[in-house]
């Protein structure tokens, strides 16, 4: 089976702009979660989608949203680019609906840069 | 609110001698607890969790709710240890998300 793809792998922006961030799961898992990794703060979670729907949120502002598919692909989108943004965003993914399948499945994640 | 403290950044020990990565959380119902590792150039893996109770690597944890507690044990460090761990927590409930702590850098010495 495909692993989790994220794409782009490396994006640079400037401070104002907006990204889109990409995350394609592995077949057959429904439910995706996206985290935000920096040396300061580890993983921080953003927020889960799970059928097209967002279960789970974590607390960061409004710029920072996102969606997912009928095809189970999410996006994660980050508006009025901050420095503080920069970081590696991860995607996850894991079947969902029974406890024994809470592993996670990352992906390779995304490096956003602001400048 | 869900909490997870590793309160070590960095932990460094010799070849062969045990390791214990710490990992302390806040809960106030019953949580699932989990260890993932991150080797140099590789992906974000689940290690093991409590649930599941079993060895991986030489690794376990056991999870102490009096203490609230997860810490991960290897009685004798290899080099390839060498990695970055997180724990994580989840609610024992269906389909809660998974909180992670700071992680802690492991550097095995030879």
């Amino acid at each position: 089976k495909a692993g989790v793809t994220q794409t782009p792998r490396y994006l640079i922006k400037t401070r104002g702009q907006q990204v889109t961030l990409s995350c394609s799961p592995i077949s057959g898992h429904r439910s995706v979660s996206w985290y935000q990794q920096t040396p300061g703060q580890g993983l921080q979670f953003l927020f889960e989608y799970f059928s097209e729907t967002q279960r789970n949120k974590g607390n960061f502002p409004g710029r920072f949203s996102g969606r997912q598919f009928s095809n189970s692909r999410s996006e994660m989108n980050v508006s009025t680019l901050e420095l503080g943004d920069s970081a590696l965003y991860l995607c996850a993914s894991r079947l969902s609906g029974t406890k024994p399948h809470n592993e996670q499945f990352f992906g390779p994640g995304t490096r956003l840069t602001v400048l | 609110a869900q909490r997870v403290t590793q309160p070590e950044k960095l932990l460094s020990v010799f070849k062969g001698a045990p390791v214990e990565l710490k990992c302390n959380y806040s809960y106030s119902g019953s949580p699932e607890l989990f260890w993932y590792v991150q080797y140099s150039r590789q992906r974000l893996q689940l290690l093991l969790r409590h649930i599941s109770r079993e060895s991986i690597k030489g690794f376990t944890a056991d999870l102490n709710k009096g203490e609230t507690s997860f810490h991960l044990k290897k009685p004798f460090a290899q080099e390839e240890d060498s990695a970055m761990y997180y724990c994580a927590l989840s609610a024992a409930r269906r389909d809660d998300k998974i909180i992670f702590g700071k992680g802690t850098r492991l550097h095995i010495l030879p």
